[in-house]
């Protein structure tokens, strides 16, 4: 079965600051991946998918992802973090099933205004 | 997209009795997914329920322990039966829309 990784349990950032945070997989196969958010008291919603084509990936909110076939990783990128960022973000990976995912544990994001 | 609420939105239950979370999607869906989101943990698929088909488990969940309902393509039920607080954890729905999957806004359940 196939694991994913966020290596990053609570990340704090001052606004402006560049976020990276994490994301590893363990499936040798054809993936598809996926960053959530949760922002404080939200649903999770999607922040970008990467499917196939294009490794650099962009999603909502200035977010952006790269894939990186030989090292197993989806780590997710922001040039410059706000306040309004804070949230949890979750690594997730499905093999062609959608609605099927493999979560990773969350990483807590704190901005400090 | 899809709107998705559950209900109740939290609860407190006394070990041993059970819970029935209700599920209602604003769109009709054939597939829905069940996940239980522990503290601190990430989010672990407890099974996919299909509208007129029994629902299909992820390994360490059955059906005796989580009851589903799909009686049609908007609304699912998830008992959690004969709970301990090691049941204590959030539930959340899941649809599948194209390859967007989205989520509820989870049932807050804690057992004493």
């Amino acid at each position: 079965a196939q694991s994913v990784s966020q290596h990053n349990h609570h990340v704090i950032l001052s606004e402006a600051a560049s976020l990276e945070l994490g994301c590893n997989y363990s499936y040798g196969g054809t993936v598809n991946l996926f960053w959530y958010v949760q922002y404080p008291g939200q649903h999770l919603q999607l922040l970008l998918k990467y499917f196939s084509g294009d490794p650099l990936v962009k999603g909502i909110k200035g977010f952006e992802a790269e894939f990186i076939k030989s090292k197993f990783s989806f780590n997710l990128r922001k040039p410059s973090v706000q306040w309004s960022d804070t949230a949890e973000y979750f690594c997730a990976v499905n093999l062609g099933q959608p609605g099927k995912s493999t979560f990773g544990d969350g990483t807590t994001l704190t901005v400090k205004p | 997209s899809a709107v998705i609420s559950q209900k109740p939105s939290r609860d407190i239950c006394q070990r041993g009795t059970s819970l029935t979370i209700q599920c209602q999607v604003d769109s009709q869906v054939t597939m829905m997914f069940w996940y239980r989101q522990q503290p601190g943990q990430s989010l672990t698929l407890i099974a996919t329920a299909n509208q007129g088909s029994e629902a299909t488990y992820e390994s360490g969940f059955v059906i005796d322990k989580y009851p589903i309902s799909r009686p049609n393509l908007t609304f699912s039920t998830l008992t959690v039966s004969n709970m301990s607080p090691e049941d204590s954890s959030i539930y959340l729905c899941s649809v599948r829309l194209s390859w967007e999957q989205y989520f509820g806004p989870g049932t807050r359940l804690t057992v004493t």
